[in-house]
């Protein structure tokens, strides 16, 4: 079993639409989450950590539940910008600080 | 405050050869990590380090594969007789000093090596 899994995707949806993708992680003692995007062939870049109490970030709301270890990723009103390949990251208990990435949802907001 | 600098950011060699990948981490950062994305995949820790030490390379292949990261200079990725399978994207992210498993990690624009 993968530590990181996520739907690959893709993800194809019009503009203006709310989107959510999902993730899940094998070691329940892990300790932080994030959600990056990374764009064609270019470096992640981090869009949001994620906390058990839920935090949002204008269109993006992101949510952990540790019960189920389970992470999610809500875009509202989605723009042609947010097309992208969204990264679930987890850094694993017991891990000095490595980041522990999914394989990516692709995202592709259509005009 | 320039970011994660990487160069070069393509890199062609044959099989054999050397590869020496450079990060220069963001001015104030302490700790650098390497990062490889094999075409089509998600991206694979491979080392951790600070100034003149490795903390964790558990992610690095056991064979020609070695990091650095010296008290001046840049962090140094060296790869010894590259294979195809060695062709990847080598991403540097650097952290400043601070609480371990909080800090933010800032990615370079990654190196493109591609064996022949």
């Amino acid at each position: 079993r993968k530590e990181v899994e996520q739907d690959p995707g893709p993800f194809n949806v019009p503009e203006g639409a709310t989107v959510a993708f999902n993730c899940t992680y094998s070691n329940s003692a892990s300790q932080s989450f994030f959600w990056y995007r990374q764009d064609c062939r270019k470096e992640p870049k981090l869009l949001m950590s994620v906390y058990s109490s839920g935090n949002e970030d204008g269109r993006f709301t992101a949510q952990l539940n540790r019960a189920s270890q389970y992470i999610s990723l809500l875009i509202r009103d989605s723009k042609l910008s947010d097309s992208a390949t969204y990264l679930c990251v987890v850094i694993p208990s017991g891990s000095a600080r490595q980041l522990t990435f999914g394989s990516g949802t692709q995202l592709t907001v259509l005009p | 405050n320039a970011g994660v600098m990487q160069n070069p950011r393509h890199l062609v060699r044959r099989r054999g050869q050397e590869a020496r990948l450079r990060c220069s981490p963001m001015k104030g950062h302490s700790h650098v990590y390497w990062y490889r994305q094999l075409p089509e995949e998600g991206l694979k820790f491979m080392v951790y380090l600070q100034k003149e030490n490795i903390i964790d390379e558990s992610g690095m292949p056991k064979e020609r594969f070695s990091a650095e990261f010296p008290k001046e200079g840049p962090s140094i990725l060296r790869i010894q007789q590259v294979v195809r399978g060695d062709s990847a994207a080598y991403f540097c992210a650097s952290s400043p000093i601070g609480q371990a498993s909080t800090d933010t990690q800032y990615f370079g624009p990654g190196t493109r090596l591609t064996v022949l």
